[in-house]
């Protein structure tokens, strides 16, 4: 069985960081291409990065370019955002997803709750 | 960057009737060398992440009810429930993956009339 277990959001003041950790199992991890998908408390759901499956290409939406990583560890099937100088405006719950076939994702995790707040 | 567009933002259709929900995109996400159609829809109930519908536009996701469907191509897209169930309530969202750089529709809300 597929599973995806995000951990690592909190509540972190603006201008802080936080990194947050998925771990996949079920499903041979270093064959896949992965992602971050956030969704704010009550609006719709926004993509923000994805990582090919070695590592090598990394995709990230605008608004998260030089202040959010996403990397990962096939040899501990897990992938991570690191998220640095973080604004309001990220607060969201931050979901890991597997990519498909390149592009749609087939299986999500519960999501980690990320609130940024003074 | 390719903008998705979702029409209506909300939806009341009664039990056993048609429900029908248009996405727009910004551009083609029609990929004339294969002649796929790289756009998805997912259902989202309230407290649960995402559940992957239809791919390639009209590719039902397995174990997903047959009175799910999926059509269009290049930039304009519908999700059809045939007989909508009570279940079948929740938020519905279209989501392009032409581009590097995904994005989603902002939902569509549906609800029983």
């Amino acid at each position: 069985e597929v599973q995806l277990v995000e951990s690592g959001g909190g509540l972190v003041q603006p201008g802080g960081s936080l990194r947050l950790s998925c771990a996949a199992s079920g499903f041979t991890f270093s064959s896949y291409w992965m992602s971050w998908v956030r969704q704010a408390p009550g609006k719709g759901l926004e993509w923000v990065a994805n990582i090919k499956q070695d590592g090598s290409e990394k995709y990230y939406v605008d608004s998260v370019k030089g202040r959010f990583t996403i990397s990962r560890d096939n040899a501990k099937n897990s992938l991570y955002l690191q998220m640095n100088s973080l604004r309001a405006e990220d607060t969201a719950v931050y979901y890991c997803a597997r990519v498909q076939q390149l592009g749609h994702f087939d299986y999500w995790g519960q999501g980690t709750l990320v609130t940024v707040s003074s | 960057d390719i903008v998705m567009t979702q029409s209506p933002d909300s939806l009341a259709v009664s039990l056993g009737e048609r429900a029908t929900i248009n996405c727009k995109s910004s551009q083609s996400v029609l990929y004339s060398s294969n002649n796929k159609n790289y756009l998805a829809w997912y259902q989202q109930k309230p407290g649960q992440p995402p559940k992957l519908l239809i791919y390639w536009a009209s590719t039902r996701e397995s174990g997903v009810p047959d009175r799910f469907s999926g059509s269009g191509s290049g930039t304009d897209f519908t999700l059809t429930i045939s007989s909508l169930q009570a279940e079948d309530v929740a938020v519905y969202y279209c989501q392009q993956y032409y581009s590097t750089s995904y994005s989603f529709g902002q939902g569509t809300k549906l609800e029983i009339k």
